[in-house]
C-alpha cells in the first residue's frame, strides 16, 4: 500500500462544475496536511494546508479526517484555470510524502 | 523576484558522465531539499538538509549525493547517471523541518541522460 493513496483521475469537468478530490495516507502520526497545484512542467505550488477543523480559501475546501486518515478538497464553481495536478502532501516530522497526483481538466 | 532558483533549467548529459545541479534561495531558510520527478509520478524525496545537518533517505541511491557550501546554496551531484535517472529534480526549502512548515519549490531543472 502506498504511504499517500490520490484518486486516479483525471477529472474532465466543464466549467462552473464542483469536483471533490480525496487522499488516504497510512501513518497515523502524520502531523501535517497540505494540497499542492502542479501545472504542466512547472514546480508544485502551495494551494493550502489542511486542518482538523477544516478549512476554505475561496472555492477551495479541505477537509480532513484523522480518525479515517482521509483528507479532502472541493472546488467550487471551477474555471479553466483550475486545470492542473493537484498533489495531496502528507508530512510527519522530516518525511514528507507526495501523493502521485490528480489530474483536473476543466472544459468550456 | 524568484526565491527559489534552479540551474540549469534544462540539463543535457551522457550516461556516466557526472552532472551538478545547483540551487538557491533568497529566503534565508534552514532546510533545502531535494526531490526527483518521474513523469506522471509524485516528487520523491532524495535528502534534505537542516542548516549544515545533512539527511539522507533510505532509499536515494549511492550516485546521488548533495554539498550545501552556505545557506543560500545546495548543489546535487549525480555521480554516474543511468537513463532510469532521467526526470524533473525540484528542490525546495522551508523555514524549518517542523511538519506544519510548508515547503517553496523552485522550478525545477529537467535532466535528459543519453
Amino acid at each position: 500500500r502506498k504511504e499517500v493513496e490520490q484518486d486516479p483521475g483525471p477529472f474532465n469537468v466543464p466549467e462552473g462544475a464542483t469536483v471533490a478530490f480525496n487522499c488516504t495516507y497510512s501513518n497515523s502520526a502524520s502531523q501535517s496536511f497540505f494540497w499542492y497545484r502542479q501545472d504542466c512542467r512547472k514546480e508544485p505550488k502551495l494551494l493550502m494546508s489542511v486542518y482538523s477543523s477544516g478549512n476554505e480559501d475561496g472555492r477551495f475546501t479541505a477537509q480532513l479526517n484523522r480518525a479515517s486518515q482521509y483528507i479532502s478538497l472541493l472546488i467550487r464553481d471551477s474555471k479553466l484555470s483550475d486545470s492542473a495536478t493537484y498533489l495531496c502532501v502528507v508530512n510527519g516530522g522530516f518525511k514528507t510524502i507526495f501523493g502521485a497526483g490528480t489530474r483536473l481538466f476543466v472544459k468550456a | 523576484d524568484a526565491m527559489v532558483i534552479q540551474n540549469p533549467r534544462y540539463q543535457v548529459t551522457q550516461f556516466g558522465k557526472p552532472v551538478t545541479l545547483s540551487c538557491s534561495q533568497t529566503l534565508n531558510h534552514n532546510v533545502m531539499y531535494w526531490y526527483q520527478q518521474k513523469s506522471s509520478q509524485a516528487p520523491k524525496l532524495l535528502f534534505h538538509y537542516y542548516d549544515k545537518d545533512f539527511n539522507n533517505e533510505a532509499d536515494t541511491p549511492d550516485n546521488f549525493q548533495s554539498r550545501r557550501p552556505n545557506t543560500s546554496f545546495c548543489f546535487l551531484d549525480i555521480r554516474s547517471p543511468g537513463l532510469g535517472d532521467a526526470a524533473m529534480y525540484l528542490c525546495a526549502t522551508s523555514i524549518y523541518s517542523a511538519p506544519e512548515e510548508t515547503q517553496y519549490f523552485g522550478p525545477g531543472t529537467r535532466l535528459l541522460v543519453l
